[in-house]
């Protein structure tokens, strides 16, 4: 079984500053690593994953995450950041699996608010 | 630009009655997910099915909940009795069945049992 913990339920920040929302994970097996966004009243949204390679992702929005196994993370960060970032991110992980889908095992949720 | 749709987005329905919700997925995924979402549990995998197979329902409880897809376009959720503890909000997300994959989710049912 797999869990993953968001270290920070609320993130405040103060627009065009540098945030880094934590998120940490545990797994008996290797796992694929990904975070979504949620913007109000929406469903959620892909920004990027970890499959393999190279452990700096890059996604959408300026977004990129940092896998580190020995440390079972994956942080995401943005250098600077807007009001429209304001949403709820979660990170979450699902089992390497050769076959069939794996359902995504989620983390509790960060509430980023971006203040002008 | 495909999405997947839920219908309805809002539901308030009493305590006892029957609440069906439904989600068509992008067209050629042969994945589908149906999650709730609660302040107290955060998100949850209800059920999942792929090639309208059910693959895992135990997320499900299955005195009052049942998932079905009639067709690859459609797959429902259906609650009865409903409850109050029911009132959450209700996702579907469609893949292409690889671990890989991104899911897509579509704006969610939000379901208040009075």
């Amino acid at each position: 079984a797999q869990s993953v913990t968001q270290l920070d339920s609320q993130v405040p920040v103060f627009e065009e500053a540098p945030v880094e929302l934590r998120c940490n994970y545990s797994s008996s097996v290797s796992v694929y690593l990904f975070w979504y966004v949620q913007y109000p009243n929406q469903g959620l949204q892909l920004l990027l994953k970890y499959l393999s390679g190279s452990t700096l992702v890059k996604g959408i929005n300026g977004f990129e995450a940092e896998f580190n196994k020995s440390q079972t993370s994956f942080h995401l960060r943005k250098p600077s950041v807007h009001i429209s970032d304001t949403a709820e991110y979660f990170c979450a992980v699902t089992p390497i699996s050769s076959g069939s889908a794996r359902q995504l095992t989620f983390g509790s949720g960060t509430q980023l608010t971006v203040l002008p | 630009d495909a999405r997947v749709t839920q219908t309805p987005r809002h539901k308030v329905t009493e305590m006892g009655q029957e609440v069906t919700m439904r989600c068509q997925p992008i067209l050629g995924h042969n994945t589908v997910f149906w999650y709730r979402q609660t302040m107290m549990q955060g998100l949850e995998l209800l059920a999942y099915f792929r090639n309208r197979a059910p693959l895992d329902d135990s997320g499900m409880p299955k005195d009052r909940f049942s998932a079905e897809m009639p067709d690859a376009t459609l797959a429902t959720l259906k609650i009865q009795p409903s409850e109050p503890r029911d009132s959450a909000v209700y996702f579907c997300a469609s893949g292409l069945g690889r671990g890989t994959d991104t899911q897509y989710f579509g704006p969610g049912t939000r379901l208040t049992v009075l």
